[in-house]
């Protein structure tokens, strides 16, 4: 079975600031998905940027990038120029590349605070 | 279009008494799957159904029922509720096999969550 891990429980920065979220996973397929999640005070799980692991590149989205080491099994989120509305709880998921029936896989979550 | 639509939002109950949470998708999803949230947890997959009439347990599903009479709904049943099954619930679909294909588009959408209190 596949497992997450968050160390942050909770971090808080400066608006304008950047800041890195960690994730490492344990796996023993070579392919699969690995996905960032954002959960605001409003509750929705909103997919903030995904990652497949044959690939190379880091994903980007916009100001979210992350900083895939597939041999150190890490998957870090960095956030630029971070704002208010990114206040959220983040979460790191973890899905099998074969159908992934089995669903994503959690990690604990990391409560990130911008502060003004 | 609605999306993942859950209700209710909040419900509370009492230890013993049973409830249907819902969850309709307007997306012609195949895929659907049930989470529990937990304060600490992170999310965890309960039951999860890939088509009609077809459906299997997650990493949680004691407690729980699940049928999928139709594509567009997907119902988690608590029969005898507990105290441990305070929590929020969150219903999640998408077009097929989560993560079939190298397109992004089978990436899962989630409802809005239901928050269960079982006194």
């Amino acid at each position: 079975a596949q497992t997450v891990t968050q160390s942050q429980p909770e971090m808080s920065v400066q608006e304008a600031e950047t800041v890195t979220l960690s994730c490492t996973y344990d796996t023993s397929e070579n392919n699969y998905y690995l996905f960032w999640y954002k959960q605001p005070p409003s509750r929705q799980m909103i997919l903030v940027i995904r990652q497949e692991a044959y690939k190379q590149q880091n994903a980007t989205e916009n100001r979210f990038s992350v900083n895939f080491q597939k041999a150190a099994k890490s998957f870090s989120l960095k956030i630029s120029d971070s704002q208010l509305g990114d206040t959220a709880m983040y979460f790191c998921a973890f899905m099998d590349w074969g159908g992934g029936a089995d669903g994503l896989t959690f990690g604990k979550g990391t409560h990130l605070i911008i502060q003004p | 279009n609605a999306g993942v639509t859950q209700t209710p939002k909040f419900q509370v109950l009492k230890t013993g008494q049973s409830m249907t949470l819902q969850c309709a998708q307007d997306m012609n999803h195949e895929y659907m799957s049930w989470y529990r949230q937990d304060p600490g947890m992170g999310l965890r997959l309960i039951h999860y159904s890939v088509g009609a009439g077809i459906t299997d347990q997650g990493e949680v599903p004691n407690g729980y029922n699940v049928s999928r009479s139709t594509t567009e709904d997907f119902p988690l049943r608590l029969l005898s509720a507990a105290p441990s099954q305070t929590s929020v619930y969150f219903c999640a679909s998408s077009y097929s096999m989560p993560g079939q294909g190298s397109s992004g588009a089978n990436v899962l959408t989630f409802g809005a969550g239901s928050r269960l209190t079982v006194l």
